[in-house]
Formats: structure tokens, C-alpha cells, sequence
């Protein structure tokens, strides 16, 4: 157990639509990312945020786009899917400041027809 | 911008066995994290290394960073059934972003 829980665990939508995302770390853990995995490859980052403000991005378009929330919980959006967004995305979360282990959760499986 | 190559891509041995998997950065390694996947499942935190030399240790899995920083191996002593999965190397860059490898998936035999 990591204390990171992600929500829906899968989820399908059609080309065009849009789906957000849900992630909720552990008590003082002030930083989350996101990352997709395609199948069969390693997770690319998408961006990162931390005390509610985006702290990096990946190459990703903008209509990825995300939030942080004060009580440490967090959402990725994706608006006008695309049939390659279909992947795994994951968050991760770790406390700010020091040498502190990033901890994944369990990851959204997200399918585009 | 920072790569990571990882080998072998996909490793299968009989239980009992020893084993080995490279992860290789084009840049120095200022935080290498290993982490276990199985299959269409979240990341699970092995280990992570940080000074040149350092190597660590949980149960049968030992993972070390080399002096110039640019190499990292994780071994498995007496490999077993319940190892199988996919093992991923992930680099520490600006912002706590992590760059990762792309994975070495391995099959344990009974």
C-alpha cells in the first residue's frame, strides 16, 4: 500500500469526448505527477504540480491539463480525446524538500474507441 | 535531455536462478529509482539510490549505482515465481520529474 488511490480504475470514452482523472496521495505529500504508460513503455511525464500550481510539464499538448486541490488530491483533464491517449495514466506523489521517495498509485487504464 | 536504456528488454529463468538487469543513462544519475510492475498495474517503490557507490538491499534484491553515477544493476539472489513482473529504472531530473526506462519484463519458471 502506498497511500495513493486513484479513481476510476478504468474507464472508455469515444474520440472527441472529454475524462477527468482522479488521484488522492498521502498527508503531506505537497507534489504529484502525472505520467501515461502506452503499452509495452515506460511512463512519460505530463506534468507535475505542486501547492496547487503546475511545476513542470512534459511534451504533451495542452489540452492535457491538470489540478491540485489543498487537501492533497489532484485531477488530470484530457479534452478531445484521441484513439493514442488510450494508456495507463499514473500519479505520483512524495513530500517536497529532501530525499523522499516518489510513491505510485495504482493507475487509471483509459481506452478511447 | 536525459535517457535511459535498459537490458535486457525481457529476461526469462528458472526459479532458483540469479539475475541481473542494466539500466544505462546518457547523463549523470542524480537520483535513480527502481520500481516492479505487473502488468497493467501501478509502480511499486524498490528502491532508490543517490551517491556514487551506493548500493542497497531488500530481501533478495540488491540494487547499486557505480562511482561515475551513469550505471545502475539491480540483482535478484535465488529468484522465485512471486519476482515476475516488469522492473522499471527511473532517473530524478529538474522538478522531481522522472525519466524512465523501458522496462525489463521477467518471467520466473517454476
Amino acid at each position: 500500500e502506498t497511500g495513493v488511490t486513484q479513481s476510476p480504475t478504468h474507464l472508455i470514452k469515444t474520440r472527441g469526448q472529454q475524462v477527468t482523472l482522479r488521484c488522492s496521495s498521502q498527508s503531506g505529500h505537497n507534489t504529484v505527477s502525472w505520467y501515461q504508460q502506452a503499452l509495452g513503455q515506460g511512463p512519460q511525464f505530463i506534468f507535475q504540480y505542486y501547492r496547487e500550481e503546475e511545476n513542470g510539464r512534459g511534451n504533451f499538448p495542452p489540452r492535457f491539463s491538470g489540478l491540485q486541490f489543498p487537501n492533497y488530491s489532484s485531477e488530470l483533464n484530457v479534452n478531445a480525446l484521441e484513439l493514442d491517449d488510450s494508456a495507463l495514466y499514473l500519479c505520483a506523489s512524495k513530500r517536497t524538500g529532501g530525499d523522499f521517495e516518489q510513491f505510485f498509485g495504482p493507475g487509471t487504464r483509459l481506452t478511447v474507441l | 535531455s536525459q535517457e535511459l536504456e535498459q537490458s535486457p528488454q525481457s529476461l526469462i529463468v528458472q526459479e532458483g536462478k540469479n539475475l541481473t538487469i542494466n539500466c544505462t543513462s546518457s547523463k549523470t544519475l542524480y537520483g535513480l529509482y527502481w520500481y516492479k510492475q505487473k502488468y497493467g498495474e501501478g509502480l511499486i517503490f524498490l528502491m532508490m539510490l543517490q551517491k556514487g557507490g551506493e548500493e542497497k538491499s531488500h530481501e533478495k534484491i540488491t540494487a547499486k549505482l557505480d562511482e561515475k553515477k551513469q550505471q545502475s544493476s539491480l540483482h535478484i539472489t535465488a529468484s522465485q515465481p512471486s519476482h515476475a513482473g516488469i522492473y522499471l529504472c527511473g532517473a530524478e531530473t529538474s522538478g522531481s520529474r522522472l525519466t524512465f526506462g523501458e522496462g525489463t519484463q521477467l518471467t520466473v519458471n517454476p
